[in-house]
């Protein structure tokens, strides 16, 4: 099945550094990819929907500016935490479908758990 | 707007025994697909089935089934002979449209733990 990478895994940053999250889709290209945060205990929350070449689109109440996207390629989106403080500690999942292709799967990364201190 | 219920935040079954879990959802689209994703204790995301919504039939995959009923717009999950492994979290999802690009909502997830 088709592949989608997260990285870093895990990151333990400073309060008001900023930290860049990247979601590769290695084998198949994603002109769409999707950012969600998870908090411990709760479910998926959907922050924005990346597309590439183009800006995100954010979800309501989640920060542009705090949470800067890019999505430079069909198979690279990162997310940049920018000034974290330790209420930005969460899980952080990204996903991605296919271009064109078939629209019953979404396959995820592996997450990336954000620390700050 | 859409909306993804599940009403069930925990539950204990007996290993070897089928396990329904529930999701209800709402929409206005006609066009939709509904997933159910299992999280275990790593927080990965594992893709378990899909039903679209001009799907005539259950999907199957496995042991496990989506009992799909439209009107009532329910779907819910039901693993038949649950293992100890099948312990972990599972969400159920909605993307109204058939777009990959269209965005998937989650519900709030049940907690299922098998008992040996």
């Amino acid at each position: 099945g088709a592949v989608v990478s997260q990285h870093p895994s895990r990151v333990i940053c400073k309060s008001g550094t900023s930290v860049k999250i990247e979601c590769r889709s290695l084998d198949f290209q994603a002109t769409t990819m999707f950012w969600y945060r998870q908090f411990p205990k709760q479910s998926l929350m959907l922050m924005a929907t990346s597309n590439e070449g183009s800006k995100a689109t954010y979800e309501q109440g989640v920060e542009k500016d705090k949470f800067l996207i890019n999505h430079a390629s069909l198979t690279l989106s990162t997310l940049t935490v920018t000034s974290a403080h330790p209420e930005d500690s969460s899980f952080y999942i990204c996903s991605a479908s296919p271009s064109g292709g078939r629209t019953d799967t979404q396959y995820f990364g592996p997450g990336t758990r954000l620390t700050v201190l | 707007a859409q909306k993804i219920t599940q009403t069930q935040p925990g539950m204990f079954v007996q290993e070897k025994e089928a396990v329904t879990l529930d999701c209800t959802y709402d929409t206005s689209d006609q066009s939709y697909g509904l997933f159910w994703y299992k999280q275990p204790s790593s927080g990965e995301m594992i893709f378990l089935i899909y039903q679209g919504s001009y799907d005539e039939q259950n999907a199957t995959e496995g042991r496990y089934s989506l009992n799909f009923q439209k009107a009532r717009k329910s779907a819910n999950l039901v693993i038949s002979a649950s293992q100890l492994g099948d312990s972990a979290m599972y969400f159920c999802a909605m993307r109204e449209g058939y777009s990959s690009a269209s965005k998937i909502i989650f519900g709030s997830g049940t907690r299922l733990s098998i008992r040996p």
